[in-house]
């Protein structure tokens, strides 16, 4: 498809499970962002993917939180031994090289830790 | 750093009514700024930019936007609401090396 591509839209786990989130970026984007958006609130970067360069994780929560992108393309983001507190909508983005360019967003992963 | 506020985290106008959505960033240089809607259940979309040119930005939907330096501010406007523009709007900044920073969001609620 043209767009950002979030798999899967829903997911529901038990607490302590492990899930993984993916995401398929605009073909020839070469940056890639996930964000965290809770009820209610904004959006809470997680980490971010430029080409080739070592990604800015600085956002992530806490250990239990990783992200991958393979072959500067398909991204998937790891979350171990859920909390409760980590149920949000998950947000990839991807956009271009440079600041100017805006950012194309997915629909995002709705998950839910019961 | 930089950092972006938006004013009001509900919003409600009569259907007809002139829109005004606040935003306001701190920045340390001259900085890019975005408007974004975001509708229920989905991500969100690209309402406009400012990349420094014109100062009045005009986007989708009718929604335009003004930059002013002076004021650090780059407020949304539209001078007529329809039922349709009900949704949640974040403000953004981006410096020219740094990752996006987003607003918390104003949610637009649009009365009959």
């Amino acid at each position: 498809g043209a767009g950002v591509s979030q798999s899967p839209s829903n997911k529901v786990t038990e607490k302590g499970k492990d899930v993984e989130l993916r995401c398929d970026p605009i073909s020839g984007h070469t940056a890639l962002y996930w964000y965290r958006q809770s009820l209610g609130q904004g959006l809470e970067f997680l980490i971010y993917f430029q080409g080739n360069s070592a990604p800015d994780k600085s956002g992530l929560p806490s250990d239990r939180f990783s992200a991958e992108r393979t072959g500067g393309s398909v991204s998937t983001l790891t979350i171990q031994r859920t909390q409760q507190e980590d149920s949000a909508v998950y947000l990839c983005a991807s956009s271009t090289q440079g600041a100017r360019q805006p950012q194309h967003f997915g629909d995002g992963t709705r998950l839910s830790i019961l | 750093a930089q950092s972006v506020t938006q004013l009001g985290s509900h919003v409600s106008v009569s259907e007809g009514a002139l829109v005004l959505l606040r935003c306001n960033y701190s920045s340390s240089v001259p900085p890019y700024l975005f408007w974004y809607v975001q509708y229920p259940n989905q991500g969100l979309q690209l309402l406009l930019k400012y990349t420094s040119a014109a100062t009045l930005v005009k986007g989708i939907n009718g929604f335009e936007a003004e930059f002013k330096k002076s004021e650090t501010s780059f407020h949304l406007t539209k001078p007529s609401a329809h039922m349709s523009d009900a949704a949640e709007y974040f403000c953004a900044v981006r410096n020219r090396d740094d990752k996006i920073i987003f607003g918390k969001g104003t949610r637009l609620h649009i009365l009959p």
